[in-house]
């Protein structure tokens, strides 16, 4: 049984470029939430995508923004790309959101 | 005041030591508190779950939860150097009208088990 598959695992990115990154969740579940966690910090919650929708957006700007697909999967965009973005991005996902989420192995974007 | 609270370390113990976490929460409509450990350059992974005052034990791992303190800890027994990383806590908060919650979570606290 396949956990959360996040790709691609690294990236490196210029200033000022867009960005694309993929998240299958795990079997049987059916919420897909982002996070942002910069170096030395804990993750910060960026969005939830239920149903294709986007539930609830955190303390993110426009720039940040995403997609689920009708299998579940999804998609985190970031576009004008700054420095601060450089971080590791994580997607979890659990059933309905509730009662525990898994975590994928995350991304890493390098934004230089 | 921080949402979730914890001393960022680094706590050093030796091996076979209990080590004691800590963490406070500053919103009393939170119920589900984790705790996850996360290793240098790897995403965070469940280790432990609360929901009701009182405490929890898986293995080596007991977590203990006082909502009316606002308080999580974990203690882990018999510590090893494997379980030197970093130690994040997380609790639930519900998003709005939706039947669902996000995690808010602490900045971690970094342990170190010496042999």
């Amino acid at each position: 049984d396949a956990g959360v598959t996040q790709s691609p695992t690294h990236l490196i990115k210029t200033r000022g470029q867009q960005v694309t990154l993929r998240c299958s969740p795990k079997s049987g579940h059916d919420t897909v939430s982002w996070y942002q966690q910069a170096l030395g910090q804990g993750p910060q919650f960026i969005f939830q995508y239920y149903e294709e929708e986007e539930r609830q957006r955190g303390n993110f700007p426009d720039r940040f923004s995403g997609h689920q697909f009708p299998n579940y999967s999804s998609e985190l965009n970031v576009n004008a790309l700054l420095l601060g973005d450089s971080a590791l991005y994580l997607c979890a996902s659990s059933f309905s959101g509730y009662y525990g989420y898994t975590f994928g192995s995350g991304t890493r974007l390098t934004v230089v | 005041q921080k949402e979730v609270e914890q001393n960022s370390g680094p706590l050093s113990v030796p091996e076979g030591a209990i080590a004691s976490l800590n963490c406070t929460y500053s919103d009393r409509v939170s119920q589900s508190f984790f705790w996850y450990r996360q290793y240098s350059g790897k995403s965070p992974e469940l280790i432990m779950s609360i929901y009701s005052n009182g405490d929890k034990e898986d293995g080596r791992f007991t977590a203990q939860l006082n909502k009316a303190s606002q308080y999580v800890s974990l203690l882990i027994r018999d510590s090893q150097p494997s379980d030197s990383a970093t130690y994040l806590c997380a609790v639930n908060m519900p998003l709005g009208s939706y039947n669902t919650d996000k995690l808010i979570f602490g900045t971690g606290t970094r342990l170190q088990v010496f042999p």
